[in-house]
């Protein structure tokens, strides 16, 4: 099975701050690779799919990029409403153990 | 509009069996993979189950192969997840998804 790596863990920041979380796959997904934001007790929300492709209604200070093995989810300038934890996913397969953005 | 709307979760003791269904609306259901993921209380998403459109194909984690069997009925718009031989660690929120939508999740509490 592939093994999806994110880092870090937690990340803290503050409004305003370019912020950069990494996602690993122990072997090559191609682009099939898709990013979420949850926050608490709700469903996971769909912000970038294919690696780099920004979902509709999502806010362009979202972007991804990467292929094979190695995918960066960027936020360029940190909002309010972005304080939440952040998954990678290989389609339809495993997900990142996730990366809480926390307050600084 | 799009909706998943899951049900069939609540307490089943360890070592049960609980069938969660996934009712689909406002798209062309056979034409998309559906997905089951879970969360456990306080932890982050596990992928769980994966079936083509057609129904012809299925993945399943390591976690629960063997245990859960994932099927669909297209003419009903409808996804289902079938869990047996349930144990304390598949406690969790069910979601059924097409990864661009999801349900509002299902609880399911394995306890004695």
């Amino acid at each position: 099975d592939i093994q999806m790596t994110q880092s870090p863990s937690t990340l803290s920041a503050s409004v305003g701050d370019r912020v950069t979380i990494t996602c690993r796959a122990s072997q090559s997904i191609s682009s099939w690779l898709a990013w979420y934001q949850q926050k608490p007790g709700k469903a996971p929300k769909l912000l970038i799919y294919k690696a780099s492709s920004l979902e509709g209604g999502v806010p362009s200070r979202f972007s991804g990029s990467g292929s094979g093995t190695e995918f960066t989810l960027t936020i360029s300038s940190l909002q309010p409403d972005d304080f939440a934890t952040y998954y990678c996913q290989q389609y339809n397969g495993t997900f990142g153990q996730g990366t809480k953005v926390e307050i600084k | 509009e799009v909706q998943l709307v899951e049900s069939g979760g609540g307490l089943v003791q360890p070592g049960g069996s609980l069938r969660l269904s996934c009712a689909a609306s406002g798209f062309t259901f056979s034409s998309y993979a559906m997905n089951w993921v879970r969360q456990a209380p306080g932890k982050g998403l596990e992928w769980v189950s994966a079936i083509s459109g057609g129904g012809g194909s299925t993945y399943y984690a390591d976690s629960v192969k063997g245990r859960f069997a994932i099927s669909r009925d297209n003419s009903k718009n409808t996804l289902y997840l079938q869990m047996n031989s349930l144990r304390a660690e598949d406690t969790a929120v069910y979601y059924c998804t097409t990864m661009r939508h999801w349900g509002q999740g299902t609880l399911v509490t394995v306890s004695s």
